[in-house]
């Protein structure tokens, strides 16, 4: 596709229920990111990937956050037994090369997700 | 820790002014630095990336400088336009060694009035 796409784009949970959050990236970008951003923050990191590899996950907040990326391209963000504070936008992004440190992120649209 | 910041948290001035958004860092050892556009609701929009070797970059209207050593870049937008309202992000990717997330600012608000 010409960018990141991400689904669904809206998502209203009730406390306790399960949530998966499913991102495409840029065809053939090889690095994936998760990013979580509160209502008037800037988005903060969750979780990287490197093709199908998960090498940072130090911005999990707890273990009811699971990402994978089972084949190197979509990724979906879990979250398991929903709380209210986890009410946020939650970003994907995608870059080229095996670092991807020099390359830019391209982001998607986001998904918003509501816990009551 | 690395930590962002992002001076003023909202602007509001009428077109034609020139805009000046301010972000600073922590730590200097940053790989690049980034900044991005925000429309409400919407994702962002990738708008200038200052390697750490360089002193500033230019768009069009935009151009972005970058003195890593006192830890600090600023934005600036020439001859604004209503079009030019958004949220404005910086973002900093640390060194090499230590991965590859970006750890941003809050953001800057801008509103254009015509």
């Amino acid at each position: 596709g010409a960018g990141v796409s991400q689904s669904p784009r809206y998502k209203v949970a009730k406390r306790g229920q399960d949530v998966a959050l499913r991102c495409d990236p840029i065809s053939g970008h090889v690095s994936l990111f998760w990013y979580q951003q509160a209502l008037g923050q800037g988005p903060e990191f969750l979780t990287y990937f490197q093709n199908e590899a998960q090498l940072d996950k130090s911005g999990l907040p707890s273990d009811r956050f699971f990402a994978e990326r089972p084949e190197g391209s979509v990724s979906t963000l879990k979250i398991q037994r929903t709380q209210q504070e986890d009410s946020a936008v939650y970003l994907c992004a995608s870059s080229a090369g095996r670092l991807a440190v020099s390359y830019e992120q391209y982001f998607g649209p986001g998904t918003r997700l509501t816990v009551t | 820790k690395q930590e962002v910041t992002q001076i003023p948290a909202a602007l509001s001035v009428p077109e034609g002014e020139n805009l000046v958004l301010n972000c600073s860092f922590t730590d200097s050892a940053i790989y690049n630095l980034q900044w991005f556009r925000q429309d409400p609701g919407k994702g962002l929009t990738s708008l200038l990336l200052i390697q750490s070797s360089q002193r500033e970059q230019t768009s069009g209207r935009l151009n972005a400088s970058l003195d890593k050593s006192s830890g600090r870049s600023t934005l600036y937008i020439a001859a604004s336009q209503p079009g030019d309202s958004a949220t404005y992000l910086c973002a900093v990717r640390h060194s090499r060694l230590a991965g590859n997330k970006l750890t941003f600012g809050g953001g800057t608000r801008v509103l254009v009035k015509p």
